[in-house]
This record gives structure tokens, C-alpha cells and sequence, in this order.
């Protein structure tokens, strides 16, 4: 098993660029969410999924985007970059209720910079 | 207030020395407790679950105390590979199994 994939792992934009971080899984598991990770403030929750096709928002969803269409993958969108969103992003995955033990399986993560 | 707040470090301790990290949550209805290890610019890696009863994997104890919402986790005879930050998590199903991080406390275990 892979395990939790990212891409790309470092990534440079220009404010007001657009992208998409990839997230992928090959352990079948229900939930995944996004986290940025800044400076001294811990991991953040951006969005989080219970399920394909059922999507919500976390801490700081602004300026994001998320969709997920199959149980495999969980791209997050920058809409319009900004330097705010300098920041380490991490994907993770889990098993839902009942089925695990709730550990999270992180991604390596994407280092991002926007200027 | 945070939902999850740690000791604020750094930890600075000499190789063979005992440390201690605390942790509180303030939602009551918090199901499941970890903490995690975070290496230097790498993703965040289970080090152990939290039981009601406490429990131990090697020289790490995890204590929890849900009457007054505080997690502990004990490391005994500091190996300079314990530096590291140390993350203490909350899940709670009823919120969609969101983990809620506390900001971690970062170890560095010396010579």
C-alpha cells in the first residue's frame, strides 16, 4: 500500500494563481481531511470528508475548495492564491466510526508559497 | 480558548531524563485521545492512543483523566530520538470525526 500521496510536494505561486493539491488514499478509508500547518499555530483544518460525495468545512475554509467524487482522492483548490496561504498542507485519512481506532494517516505534505 | 491546549515549550532536557506533557480539552463529549510525534518539517505520525485505564508502550505512559479533561504523556529514560514535537489530539465522532489539535510541544532531548 502507498498509503496517503500528495503532489505535489513543493509548489510556488504568483497571487491570484489557481491550483489543485492532490490527495490520494489506497487504504478504503471513509474520511479524509486537509490541514494547513503555520509557525507556533498548530494544524488547522481546512475541509474534511465523511464519505464520497459529502463534504464540509473545518477551521479555515476560506479561499478553499473540495470535492470528493470517489473514496480514493481529495483535491483541494486554491481559488485565487494569496500570501495568507503560504503554508504547509497536509491530507489525511481514516476509517470511520466503529471501524478503527481513529488514528489519521497523514500525507508527506505540500510545501506551499505564494507571492 | 482552544479546544485543545498544551504546555508551551520548548522542552530542553539531557539524554536519560524523564519529561512530562500536559494537555486539556474543553469539549466534554471528546470520544477518542492520541498523541502524535511530529518530525521537523514531516507529517504528523501516531505515537500512541489514550485509555481511560492509562497505558504504556515502552517508555511512553499515556494517562487520561476525563473528569477533568486532561491527557498526560510520560517519557522516561529521554533518547536524543525523541526530539521531536509532541501533538496531543482530540476526535469526537459527534463532529463529523474531526481531530482537533492541540499546538504541540516541541522536545529536544541533549547529549
Amino acid at each position: 500500500n502507498a498509503g496517503v500521496t500528495q503532489t505535489p510536494k513543493f509548489q510556488v505561486l504568483k497571487t491570484g494563481q489557481s491550483m489543485t493539491l492532490q490527495c490520494a488514499q489506497d487504504m478504503n478509508h471513509e474520511y479524509m481531511s486537509w490541514y494547513r500547518q503555520d509557525p507556533g499555530m498548530g494544524l488547522r483544518l481546512i475541509h474534511y470528508s465523511v464519505g464520497a460525495g459529502i463534504t464540509d468545512q473545518g477551521e479555515v475554509p476560506n479561499g478553499y475548495n473540495v470535492s470528493r467524487s470517489t473514496t480514493e482522492d481529495f483535491p483541494l483548490r486554491l481559488l485565487s492564491a494569496a500570501p495568507s496561504q503560504t503554508s504547509v498542507y497536509f491530507c489525511a485519512s481514516s476509517y470511520g466510526p466503529g471501524q478503527g481506532s481513529g488514528e489519521q494517516y497523514f500525507g508527506p505534505g505540500t510545501r506551499l508559497t505564494v507571492t | 480558548r482552544k479546544e485543545v491546549e498544551q504546555d508551551p515549550g520548548p522542552f530542553n532536557v539531557p539524554e536519560g531524563a524523564t519529561v512530562a506533557f500536559n494537555c486539556t480539552y474543553s469539549n466534554s463529549a471528546s470520544q477518542s485521545f492520541f498523541w502524535y510525534r511530529q518530525d521537523c518539517r514531516k507529517e504528523p505520525k501516531l505515537l500512541m492512543s489514550v485509555y481511560s485505564s492509562g497505558n504504556e508502550d515502552g517508555r511512553f505512559t499515556a494517562q487520561l483523566n476525563r473528569a477533568s479533561q486532561y491527557i498526560s504523556l510520560l517519557i522516561r529514560d529521554s533518547k536524543l530520538s525523541d526530539s521531536a514535537t509532541y501533538l496531543c489530539v482530540v476526535l469526537n465522532y459527534n463532529q463529523g470525526g474531526k481531530l482537533i489539535f492541540g499546538q504541540g510541544t516541541e522536545l529536544s532531548v541533549k547529549p
